[in-house]
């Protein structure tokens, strides 16, 4: 049972390149999300979908893009990569409406922006 | 906006000793969760709340959620070395649904 799966583990970007986070569940979840976590900062949510083809903004939503055609994906796109981006990115997924239900987590992307 | 807070930030025992962080809501609270992240891991769920007042054990760990549903605490008696790793709190922002997380606790213990 392969859970949430992030893809990749570790990148280095450039400022102002692109490039998208993957995320694959494959446990039939209705609510995905996604976080970054910073020292000190615990985890803030970026943007989260309550089902294939709705998403909506968490806390921190600017410079990313999230869609959800289907339910088993979730991918996260950085438009145009700025140094503060520099983190570590966390999917989640949780069956029904999500914020009532335990998260399972995938493993993370480190990401650097030069 | 909702704010979790959680006290101390960074806490340091000698292996043995009891442990015990404090999560405190703006708001009240539906149900709180509790997580805990490993050094260089992903969070994973330790257990969940809905009640006032509940108490639940996880063998040495044991969770509280406040009569008011806005506070909670998660202790740890007798610390070991595989206790090590920083433990969230989270709870879901009103009338959204959107899990709010704290700061985290980072737990360091000294064999």
């Amino acid at each position: 049972n392969a859970g949430v799966t992030q893809t990749p583990k570790f990148q280095v970007l450039k400022t102002g390149q692109s490039m998208t986070l993957q995320c694959a569940q494959d446990m039939n979840h209705e609510y995905m999300s996604w976080y970054r976590q910073d020292p000190g900062m615990g985890l803030r949510l970026i943007h989260y979908s309550v089902g294939a083809g709705i998403t909506d903004q968490g806390e921190v939503p600017n410079g990313y893009n999230v869609s959800r055609s289907t339910t088993e994906d979730f991918p996260l796109r950085l438009l145009s990569a700025a140094p503060s981006q520099t983190s570590v990115y966390f999917c989640a997924s949780s069956p029904g409406t999500g914020s009532n239900q335990p998260q399972h987590f995938g493993d993370g992307t480190r990401l650097s922006i030069l | 906006g909702q704010q979790v807070m959680q006290i101390p930030q960074y806490q340091h025992v000698q292996e043995g000793e009891d442990f015990t962080t404090y999560c405190n809501s703006s708001t009240t609270l539906s149900n709180i969760q509790w997580y805990k992240q490993r050094p260089g891991g992903h969070p994973v769920f330790l257990i969940q709340l809905v009640k006032s007042g509940e108490v639940k054990k996880q063998k040495r760990l044991t969770f509280q959620f406040g009569e008011a549903k806005k506070n909670s605490s998660l202790h740890i008696t007798a610390t070991q070395t595989t206790d090590v790793g920083t433990y969230f709190c989270a709870g879901p922002q009103q009338g959204a649904q959107k899990l709010v997380f704290g700061q985290g606790t980072r737990l360091t213990i000294n064999p």
